[in-house]
């Protein structure tokens, strides 16, 4: 069965600063999906972020970036330039491309940033 | 844009209690989900539909059912609630294909007493 894991239940980080979130999963497959998804205090799941697995170039969305070792089996996310609203949840997500398409995600990481 | 509507958003049952979590997405997608996030845990699969008709097992399918007649709505059926029922439930829909990003409800708060 396909887990992903993120080993750090809680960090922080200063307001400017930059933070990296870690998450490794495990599978067999070839073709899937990895996501990051944040949820602040609303409880709404917001995308933050998505690579595909046949991509080799890791993917970037404004201050958001990850880096993706399909090898190693690890996807982290780094945030730079830390701002109040990155304060949320963090959720790493994989998914298989292709067949039953089934969403895990790992347990989460809750961030902090401080002024 | 609508996107994914659960209602309610707030719900208190008793023991033995059943209720229906609906959830209707106006965005055509064919995949759709039920989670269930427990306190500082991530989100657990109960089930899911691939298209109108077809619904599996997640995770965590016990003691919830689901059906699919369109493509719109999964309603999850809670029969007999129980206080391990008590949690925060989250619909998704996705579409199968190369974006395949999955669109979240605001979610349901559960408590059974």
């Amino acid at each position: 069965a396909q887990t992903v894991t993120q080993s750090q239940p809680e960090m922080s980080v200063q307001e400017a600063e930059t933070v990296t979130l870690s998450c490794t999963y495990d599978t067999s497959e070839s073709d899937y999906y990895l996501f990051w998804y944040k949820q602040p205090p609303s409880r709404q799941m917001i995308l933050v972020i998505r690579q595909e697995a046949y991509k080799q170039q890791n993917a970037t969305e404004n201050r958001f970036s990850v880096n993706f070792q399909k090898a190693a089996k690890s996807f982290s996310l780094k945030i730079s330039d830390s701002q109040l609203g990155d304060a949320a949840m963090y959720f790493c997500a994989w998914l298989r491309q292709g067949g039953s398409e089934k969403l895990v995600f790992g347990k989460g990481m809750k961030l902090t940033v401080n002024p | 844009n609508a996107g994914v509507t659960q209602t309610p958003k707030f719900r208190i049952l008793k023991i033995g209690q059943s209720m229906t979590l609906q959830c209707t997405q106006d965005m055509n997608h064919n995949y759709m989900y039920w989670y269930r996030q427990d306190p500082g845990m991530g989100l657990k699969l109960i089930y899911y539909s691939v298209g109108a008709g077809i619904t599996d097992k997640g995770e965590v399918p016990n003691g919830y059912n689901v059906s699919r007649s369109t493509t719109e709505d999964f309603p999850l059926r809670l029969e007999l609630a129980a206080p391990s029922q008590t949690s925060v439930y989250f619909c998704a829909s996705s579409y199968k294909g190369r974006r395949t990003e999955a669109f979240f409800g605001q979610g349901t708060r559960l408590t059974v007493v």
